[in-house]
């Protein structure tokens, strides 16, 4: 495997369910993202971790529980969701989670969920 | 505070057509400036980054310049494909507060490609 992956690539969920999101970088980069995609509204930037500590939240809701065991692997725990977290839930890395402006960002494919 | 603006889309174009989809942006500093890609069912894959005031970025016959005086980053193809049809997200770096590596993204504009 190259790149970034993420598992599942798609996932129904009911509203009282746990599950979790797994994205695996194998490019040697220190910082992972996740990204909210929804129709219509620009992506959201979740969280960001840098060197497996994390630097950012971007005031998500505690539903949404990220966890970064290691520079490779990021995990983002699902519990008791709304259907208005529905989205594409997208994870990204890049070499370093600090701002420089020459950083890339390079994406996976996406989670698509569905909370019902 | 930062922002990206795109066209609205979507941009309807026949094979071979010239497109360009338009972006502006406002910035404190000296944001780098990405065009990424997103086809159907897939992730945002990076097209071109510019990452200095009259820098060009290219790729796959797409084309950007990075505007400072407009503060633009439009971006082009003289001739576009069925295969070019995707969603267009433009995005800069987010360099205020110092710490971390931000993107903040346009609304993104779907362009279809009809042969």
């Amino acid at each position: 495997e190259t790149g970034v992956t993420q598992t599942p690539r798609h996932l129904v969920m009911g509203m009282t369910n746990k599950k979790s999101l797994k994205c695996e970088q194998h490019l040697g980069h220190n910082a992972m993202y996740w990204y909210k995609q929804s129709a219509k509204k620009p992506l959201e930037l979740m969280f960001v971790y840098n060197f497996k500590e994390q630097t950012e939240n971007n005031s998500v809701p505690s539903r949404f529980s990220p966890e970064c065991p290691n520079s490779s692997h990021l995990f983002l725990h699902l519990h008791t969701l709304q259907p208005e977290d529905s989205a594409l839930y997208l994870c990204a890395s890049s070499l370093s989670g600090l701002a420089g402006g020459q950083d890339t960002q390079y994406f996976g494919p996406g989670t698509r969920l569905t909370v019902l | 505070g930062n922002s990206v603006t795109q066209m609205e889309g979507p941009v309807t174009l026949s094979e071979e057509a010239f497109l360009t989809i338009n972006c502006t942006y406002t910035a404190t500093g000296y944001p780098s400036l990405f065009w990424y890609v997103q086809y159907p069912g897939e992730g945002l894959q990076l097209l071109l980054k510019a990452t200095k005031a009259d820098d060009k970025g290219s790729n796959k016959g797409f084309e950007a310049t990075y505007r400072k005086e407009t503060t633009s980053f439009h971006l082009e193809k003289g001739s576009v494909q069925v295969s070019d049809s995707a969603v267009y997200f433009c995005a800069l770096s987010d360099l205020r507060g110092g710490a971390t590596n931000k993107l903040i993204f346009g609304t993104g504009t779907l362009l279809a490609v009809q042969p």
